[in-house]
Order: structure tokens, then C-alpha cells, then sequence
């Protein structure tokens, strides 16, 4: 069946230490989205792609960096400049037009040792 | 800057009532707007995406109304399960290539 897969479910991340959160589609939409859920809270936006090669900096981009040169993926790596990175983080997708609802994954929750 | 407010931030009802649920937003130039249900520790699911010309959708047992000029979309449940106790959340689009805003949500328990 067509979707998102996000992996690993749960990561754990050291001091200093980099981590990249994967997402793969098979939905062949061009537009991936990040977002970030902190408890009681709403998504908040990382960044977007709309298209291959091509991404842009969402509200809360700081700490973070993405590339997208397939299609159908679009990793997340969160760097130790992000100083507060436990959360759930959701990846999403829709196709290119902005009237099309967006399709999620079932998300990364990452911690801090 | 728009904001998107749901009110309450949980709620608890027996099984079988119809229920409402509420969404403000405080800019009513929206260009959509969509309600998504997330169950614990998962991804959302989008439930219905209202177009910024329509007035209401509806899927099932679901039907989601939009009132732009007071900035306010509902929810609205018939006859609750069990099944459907999850988190839903409301979700703005600004502008057609523009970003969403969501909600911080409403979580639902149906009691049995």
C-alpha cells in the first residue's frame, strides 16, 4: 500500500552527537514536510520541499538541515546546535497543490541520553 | 499573524451523543482548512479539508463547517463510538503556496 514510512520509531541521541531521522514516500508526491510536537503543543514547521532539490525553512529551522535529491525521500538530520531536540517528530507529504489534504507518517520520538 | 485556537483542550462524552468540536482562527483569509484526528503516539489522519469557497464537508459520520467571516470551524460528531476517542486537530492554510498553522487540538474520550 502506498504511504509514508518514518524510522527508527524511537532514537536516542547522545551530547554533541548528530541524528537523521529518515521518511520515505511511495506516494509520489512532490511536496515533504517536517514538523515538530512537543506535548500540549501543535505542529510546528521545520522544513518543506516542494520539490526535488529544492527546500525551504520552516518556523523552527535552527538546529536542523534536510536534503531532498530523491523524490521520495526526504531525510531530517538534527544537529547539536539544537539544543533542545526531544520531541515527536512528524513527517508528511501531499501532492503539489496546496488543495490536497497532507498525508503523515506515524513518526520518530527522539530523546536525550 | 494567524493563530489557531481549540477550545476545549479535552473533553469527555458517552458513548453514542453527538458531540461538537470548535476551532478558531484569528485571520479569516484562509485559503483551507482541514481537521485531522491523531491517535496516541501516531501520525495524524486527515479527516476532511474544507476549500476556503465551501461551507461544510462531510464524511460518515463526520461533517465540518466553516464560517470565514467569524473565524470559526466545527467538528461535528454523530452518534460517538469508542473507537473514535483520539486527539483532533484543526489546521489553517494561509495562502495557496503558504504554510499550515495548526491547532494545539481537542482530546476526545468516548466513554464506553
Amino acid at each position: 500500500d502506498g504511504g509514508i514510512t518514518q524510522s527508527p520509531k524511537y532514537l536516542f541521541r547522545k551530547e554533541g552527537q548528530n541524528v537523521t531521522l529518515s521518511c520515505e514516500q511511495n506516494l509520489n508526491h512532490d511536496a515533504m514536510y517536517w514538523y515538530r510536537q512537543d506535548p500540549g503543543q501543535g505542529l510546528r514547521l521545520i522544513y518543506y520541499s516542494q520539490i526535488v532539490n529544492d527546500f525551504q525553512k520552516g518556523d523552527i529551522a535552527e538546529g536542523y538541515s534536510v536534503s531532498r535529491e530523491k523524490k521520495e525521500s526526504f531525510p531530517l538530520t538534527v544537529t547539536s546546535a539544537q539544543k533542545n531536540p526531544t520531541a515527536f517528530y512528524l513527517c508528511a507529504s501531499s501532492i503539489g497543490y496546496s488543495n490536497q489534504p497532507q498525508h503523515f507518517g506515524d513518526g520518530t520520538r527522539l530523546s536525550i541520553l | 499573524k494567524q493563530e489557531v485556537t481549540q477550545i476545549p483542550a479535552a473533553l469527555s462524552v458517552p458513548e453514542g451523543e453527538n458531540l461538537v468540536l470548535n476551532c478558531s482562527f484569528t485571520d479569516s483569509a484562509i485559503y483551507n482548512l482541514q481537521w485531522f484526528r491523531q491517535d496516541p503516539g501516531k501520525g495524524l489522519t486527515s479527516l476532511l479539508l474544507i476549500q476556503s469557497s465551501q461551507r461544510e464537508q462531510t464524511s460518515g459520520r463526520l461533517n465540518a463547517s466553516l464560517d470565514k467571516s467569524s473565524g470559526r470551524s466545527t467538528l461535528y460528531i454523530a452518534a460517538s463510538q469508542p473507537g473514535d476517542s483520539a486527539t483532533y486537530l484543526c489546521a489553517v492554510r494561509r495562502g495557496r503556496d503558504d504554510k499550515i498553522i495548526f491547532g494545539k487540538g481537542t482530546r476526545l474520550h468516548i466513554l464506553p
